[in-house]
């Protein structure tokens, strides 16, 4: 079985400063783990996408994440926040043979002025 | 090409209608997905063609009729919906079932009166 919890449905930045997107995953098998960002009105985009190789992910638009797999934790991260980062962002996680990803509830990135 | 398109972009259907979706795609992709999402929520999986056969329908209601007439396009058939159905249509496309990585339309957003 596989699942991903999201905490926090929404996270509020100021512009310039750290993003930290959670993101927790429970699969029985090492799984394949993902991040995808809907801009408003949008389709879902792949950000980036962990499947074993480096732990260390770095994905497009300046964000970057990292699997702990003692912590079961693939957090998503930014060092410095634009206005155009705001969105929804979905963890996904997809392992075990299976081959459609189970998306998080997603998080609602704000970013302020 | 790296994109799935989709039409309409909007649409407002009556309960006794009959409409379509359309999605298309021009990347060899040989799977290709529907998902119905809710605002705020994750796309939830509806259907999956793999190389131009339904190989999954999550107990979606028959008033959704998906159909593949080839490789590059799969279409949605609605009939008779629901206030309830009103939301967000995706339609989605891999290389293969099992591929990880889901390329995303913007979707069709459905009204239903």
């Amino acid at each position: 079985a596989q699942s991903v919890t999201q905490l926090g449905s929404h996270v509020s930045v100021s512009e310039g400063a750290l993003v930290l997107l959670r993101c927790n995953y429970s699969s029985s098998v090492p799984p394949y783990l993902f991040w995808y960002v809907q801009y408003p009105n949008q389709g879902l985009q792949l950000l980036l996408k962990y499947t074993s190789a480096a732990t260390l992910v770095k994905g497009i638009n300046g964000f970057e994440a990292e699997f702990k797999k003692s912590e079961t934790s693939f957090h998503l991260t930014k060092p410095s926040a634009h206005m155009s980062d705001a969105a929804e962002y979905f963890c996904a996680v997809l392992s075990g043979g299976s081959y459609i990803p189970t998306f998080g509830r997603g998080t609602s990135l704000i970013v302020h002025p | 090409d790296t994109e799935v398109t989709q039409t309409p972009k909007h649409l407002v259907m009556g309960m006794t209608n009959k409409k379509s979706l359309k999605c298309e795609q021009h990347m060899g992709h040989r799977a290709m997905y529907w998902y119905k999402q809710k605002a705020k929520k994750p796309p939830e999986l509806m259907f999956v063609y793999s190389y131009e056969k339904l190989s999954i329908n999550e107990s979606v209601p028959s008033r959704f009729s998906p159909e593949c007439p080839n490789s590059s396009l799969l279409n949605l058939h609605l009939h008779a919906l629901q206030p309830e159905d009103s939301a967000l249509y995706l339609c989605a496309s891999s290389q293969d079932r099992g591929n990880e990585k889901l390329f995303f339309g913007s979707g069709t957003q459905l009204s239903v009166l």
